[in-house]
This record gives structure tokens, sequence and C-alpha cells, in this order.
């Protein structure tokens, strides 16, 4: 079974402080990504990156930052929290290539600043 | 842009079937997918149809694509307590690549007896 594990399900962190959420992925894909899914809105693409090092913007990346030093391994930063990244924090891979290839997610970060 | 619009709620008996509706603006989306999120889990695959088909079924789901209006529907036959999640129909925009998708809002589905 694919398995997507990010690494804290629950953090609660103070206004400014840096935040990081781990990601791992064990089926060597290539595509990663992170989602914030937030109430009414559904799901949103923060970044995502297609190979190590590479990445690209998403939909609302403003505020946040990524790092794939490892195939395996896809980290969202965000360098000063803020009481609007409340929300939970979705981490997908996917097989490389172009549309087709299933979208496997973790089961989730419930992020609070306050 | 694309956008994919669906209702957000949706109450049905146990044992009835369930239709969860769907509507996308990006006509040459390839494929289209329903994810199901229980409370407090990610994102379950569990359907998606290739945008040359206009039905798929599996087992107690029926998905719908009707190309022409860009509606996509969900039908879940003999809905049972175990159903009652959130529903996100995405799709693969054709500017995307990468398998990008673009998710809507979620059909919050609630079973009762």
């Amino acid at each position: 079974d694919v398995k997507v594990t990010q690494s804290s399900r629950y953090l609660v962190k103070r206004t400014g402080e840096k935040v990081f959420l781990e990601c791992v992925q064990d089926m060597d894909h290539e595509n990663m990504f992170w989602y914030r899914q937030d109430p009414g809105l559904g799901l949103r693409l923060i970044y995502f990156s297609y190979d190590v090092k590479m990445k690209e913007k998403g939909d609302i990346p403003e505020g946040y930052s990524v790092s794939r030093e490892k195939k395996e391994r896809f980290s969202l930063i965000l360098e000063s929290a803020s009481t609007n990244q409340t929300s939970m924090y979705l981490c997908a891979s996917s097989e490389g290539g172009s549309s087709g290839n299933t979208i496997y997610f973790g089961e989730g970060s419930w992020l609070t600043v306050v | 842009g694309e956008d994919v619009e669906q209702s957000l709620f949706l109450s049905v008996r146990e044992g009835d079937s369930s239709v969860i509706n769907c509507t996308y603006t990006d006509s040459s989306s390839t494929y289209l997918y329903w994810y199901k999120q229980e409370p407090g889990a990610g994102l379950q695959l569990l359907t998606y149809i290739f945008s040359n088909m206009d039905m798929k079924q599996d087992q107690r789901l029926t998905v719908l694509l009707n190309k022409k209006d860009k509606h996509l529907s969900l039908r879940i036959a003999d809905t049972q307590t175990g159903d009652s999640a959130i529903y996100f129909c995405a799709e693969t925009p054709s500017s995307g690549g990468y398998n990008k998708l673009i998710f809507g809002a979620g059909t919050r589905l609630a079973v009762h007896p």
C-alpha cells in the first residue's frame, strides 16, 4: 500500500513562529504536493514539486515555502506563522508525468496559530 | 479560470440512494475524480472517470459524466452510515500538468436512520 505520512497530526504554534510540516512517501513518487483545506473552500494547492530540488507555486503560495532535498520528503515551511494560517494541511504524492496518475494523500496536519 | 462547484450538504436516509453533483468549467479536463474524506482523516480516492467516458460503475458507486453540460455526479446505492463523509469532486485542468488537481469545496453527506 502507498503510504504518505505526515509527521505531526496536531500542532499549536504562536504568531511569528517558524513552523515545519514534514511529509514522507514510500512509493518513490516524483510528484509531491501541499494543500490546505478550509471549510467551504475545499482544497487549495500551496506548492508542488515534480523532482528533487524542483518546486512550483500553486494557487496560494504567499506566506509559505517548501523544501525537497530528498525524493521521499517534502517539507512545508511557514516562515512566520500568522493566525490566518490556522488550517488543515494535506500532503500528497503521485507518480511522475502528466494527469491520470492517482494522487495519494496523507492523514493531514491540523495547525492552530494563536 | 478553472473552477469546480458542488453543493455543501446532503442528507439521506439509510438504504436510500445518494446523488452528489458537481460542475466544472474546464472542458478540456482529462480526468475527473471523486475523493472521500472521513472525519479526521486524509482524502481517499473513490473513483475516477476519463473524459471520453460517460459512465463508470464500481459496486455501489456510479459516476455519470455529461461533458456537454460539464456536470459530474456520484451515485451511491443503498447508502450506509459508513458512507457519512465529505465527498470532493476534482478535475485535472488542461493547463495543469504534473497531476495538479482542482477541487470543489466538498459535499458533506449525512446518513440518518
